[in-house]
């Protein structure tokens, strides 16, 4: 079964400052894992994602993750953060073949000025 | 611009009345949707997979008979609450995917706050 875990349920950032949401997974072939951001009451949007190649990924808005097979992880980062940033980040993991994603649970980013 | 459009994006309605969801892929043909539950700060929640012309699929816990689910094109899929409860107040999200060769890219709509009352 696949499953994803996000430690943090909340994070609070001082704006400028850097930030890095963590995200584990577990999955039992290659993984394709991504990064959604949801603002409130809005839908999702992606950020970024990581099918294969480079395990650094560049996404909108300035973030990026990072895939670490041995770690299982695919931690997202963002050097500067800005106000506008303060949102819901939620992980997510797929497969090949497979249309099913699986979320984590989320983390709420909070910027103070 | 959008892919994928969501309707409506709020709605309240009492107790013992159904409501209908659209969600419409703009761009693409999409022979699967997804449609997820979301309860505050909480994740996302896969309810049922859509497929074009046949019966959804339902994950376990997920009453057919209350949330049906109708995919009559390869552009709609309908999410029908029947007999809403307050319980059922939730944000409702669809998903189509694409596949490119052997991956595939997810659209989300915009979501659907239900308020039961």
């Amino acid at each position: 079964a696949q499953s994803v875990t996000q430690p943090d349920i909340h994070i609070t950032v001082s704006e400028g400052a850097s930030l890095e949401l963590r995200c584990n997974y577990s999955y039992g072939a290659t993984p394709y894992l991504f990064w959604y951001v949801q603002s409130p009451g809005q839908g999702l949007q992606l950020l970024l994602k990581y099918f294969s190649g480079d395990t650094l990924v560049q996404g909108i808005k300035g973030f990026e993750a990072e895939f670490k097979r041995s770690q299982s992880s695919f931690n997202l980062r963002k050097p500067s953060v800005h106000w506008s940033d303060a949102a819901e980040y939620f992980c997510a993991v797929g497969g090949f073949g497979n249309e099913k994603l699986t979320f984590g649970t989320g983390t709420r980013l909070t910027i103070i000025p | 611009g959008a892919v994928v459009s969501q309707h409506p994006s709020w709605v309240i309605c009492k107790s013992g009345t159904s409501v209908k969801i659209e969600c419409r892929s703009l761009d693409f043909q999409a022979t699967t949707m997804f449609w997820y539950r979301q309860f505050p700060k909480q994740s996302l929640m896969l309810m049922a997979t859509s497929n074009e012309g046949s019966k959804a699929t339902y994950e376990q816990g997920v009453e057919k008979d209350k949330f049906l689910i109708n995919h009559a094109s390869l552009t709609l899929s309908t999410l029908t609450v029947t007999s809403a409860h307050p319980e059922d107040s939730s944000f409702y999200i669809c998903r189509i995917s694409r596949r490119l060769g052997a991956r595939t890219e997810a659209f989300f709509g915009q979501g659907t706050r239900l308020t039961v009352v």
